[in-house]
């Protein structure tokens, strides 16, 4: 079984260039997350999606951050304009279950995207 | 934010030797999680322990968790060099149970 592909696994843009990535989720997992990940430190949730609805994105900064799941299924994460801050990787991941208080279990992450910006 | 805390942040141990995590939270949780991430990699989903549960196993991996001191502890049995990875644990907690990271735990097992 595939697992959760990302790309593009490395991208290096000057500041105030835009940028996407990709996330194809594990097949038949409705719920998506994107996590953003600073050097040594753990990830960061921006935004969770079940089926194509973001149900969660309070910590996606919305004035440059944008994300969509359209059909449900594959979801891409933007950045327009870019800044030096933005230097991370950001991991998306997928779980088979609805995402309750009282269903909640692992997560399966893609290699992650790293980005640099200059 | 992040409510885990891990301790210690860095452990070199010899192969063959026994590896203890410590992992510490502030609220109340659902579950605790322990993840393992290689260097360059993706997060790998290693062993979940509910709020109920006090012990649980999964071959080499021994997870404790005391909710009284809100703390849990990862045990690596018999550590190998390809157990060299940063780990982090992982809380279930809030009224929309989101799943909150700790900053990581670094462990190099020497051959």
């Amino acid at each position: 079984e595939a697992g959760v592909v990302q790309s593009p696994r490395y991208k290096i843009i000057e500041k105030k260039q835009p940028v996407a990535f990709w996330c194809n989720p594990i097949s038949g997992h409705n719920t998506l997350y994107w996590y953003l990940q600073n050097l040594g430190q753990g990830p960061e949730l921006l935004i969770r999606y079940e089926n194509e609805e973001a149900v969660d994105d309070s910590q996606l900064p919305k004035d440059r951050f944008s994300a969509e799941r359209l059909k449900g299924v594959d979801s891409t994460l933007k950045i327009q304009p870019a800044e030096l801050g933005d230097s991370a990787v950001y991991l998306c991941a997928s779980s088979a279950f609805a995402w309750t208080a009282s269903n909640t279990g692992e997560l399966f992450f893609g290699e992650g995207s790293r980005l640099t910006v200059l | 934010s992040q409510q885990g805390e891990e301790d210690p942040q860095a452990l070199s141990i010899q192969e063959g030797e026994n590896a203890t995590m410590n992992c510490s939270y502030k609220t109340s949780i659902n579950n605790l999680q322990w993840y393992r991430q290689n260097s360059g990699r993706g997060l790998v989903h290693l062993i979940l322990i509910r709020s109920n549960e006090r012990e649980k196993h999964s071959g080499r991996l021994r997870v404790t968790l005391d909710t009284s001191k809100k703390s849990s502890s990862l045990l690596i049995t018999a550590s190998r060099a390809a157990d060299t990875a940063s780990y982090f644990c992982a809380t279930v907690a809030g009224a929309n149970s989101k799943l909150t990271f700790g900053k990581g735990i670094t462990l190099s097992v020497r051959p």
